[in-house]
């Protein structure tokens, strides 16, 4: 069966730290992957997507970055925190070849805390 | 773009209520729809879906109905329980770019015995 696995599940950093939170599937093969943010009390917001190897998307102009090194791999990294980087970030991916019908898999969750 | 509006919170009713949120959404061509559960402290699961028109997804006791002539995919539940307790996002899912999900800002539900 397929897994989703991100780390870690807490962090709290000094504003102009550097981050990187990773997400690992398992069980499957060319997963899309995606990087959701959730501010408190809002819904979610679509941060990088990602088709294969090498490729990212992003949806918001900001200071995070994204990288997908291997195929079931999927980073997410910023050289400098800023207090509004404060949220709960979720990895999730999805089966390519569904089309638009099949869902989101989400991982537990990264809660980040910019100090 | 697609969007997804969905009844504000906190919704809080006692055990053996009957529930019901709101999703409308704006999207062009023919979206997927889901609904997807929170619990407290952890990442969002599937709840149900739907994928065309006039489909109706159920789980768990909880119904909604894919309706194309008002754009809407109302969550329900007969009787909730304590359990259901737990923050409720609708979603499209368009399809073109990689099928991207759009979501609403979630309902939180309280169920009290």
């Amino acid at each position: 069966s397929q897994t989703i696995h991100q780390w870690p599940a807490t962090l709290v950093q000094p504003v102009g730290s550097p981050l990187s939170l990773e997400c690992t599937v398992e069980g499957t093969s060319n997963p899309n992957l995606y990087w959701y943010r959730q501010a408190a009390g809002r819904g979610l917001q679509l941060l990088f997507y990602s088709v294969g190897i090498g490729q990212i998307s992003s949806e918001v102009p900001q200071n995070l970055s994204a990288s997908r090194p291997q195929d079931r791999q999927f980073i997410l990294s910023s050289k400098k925190l800023l207090l509004s980087d404060s949220g709960f970030y979720l990895c999730a991916w999805s089966v390519p070849d569904r089309g638009n019908t099949g869902e989101l898999f989400f991982g537990e969750g990264s809660r980040l805390t910019v100090l | 773009g697609n969007s997804v509006t969905q009844m504000e919170g906190p919704v809080t009713l006692s055990e053996e209520a009957f529930l019901t949120i709101n999703c409308t959404y704006t999207a062009t061509g023919y979206p997927s729809l889901f609904w997807y559960v929170q619990y407290p402290g952890e990442g969002l699961q599937l709840l149900l879906k739907a994928t065309k028109a006039d489909d109706k997804g159920s789980n768990k006791g909880f119904e909604a109905t894919y309706r194309k002539e008002t754009t809407s995919f109302h969550l329900e539940k007969g009787s909730v329980q304590v359990s259901d307790s737990a923050v409720y996002f609708c979603a499209l899912r368009g399809n073109t770019n990689a099928g991207k999900s759009t979501f609403g800002d979630g309902t939180t539900l309280t169920v009290k015995p």
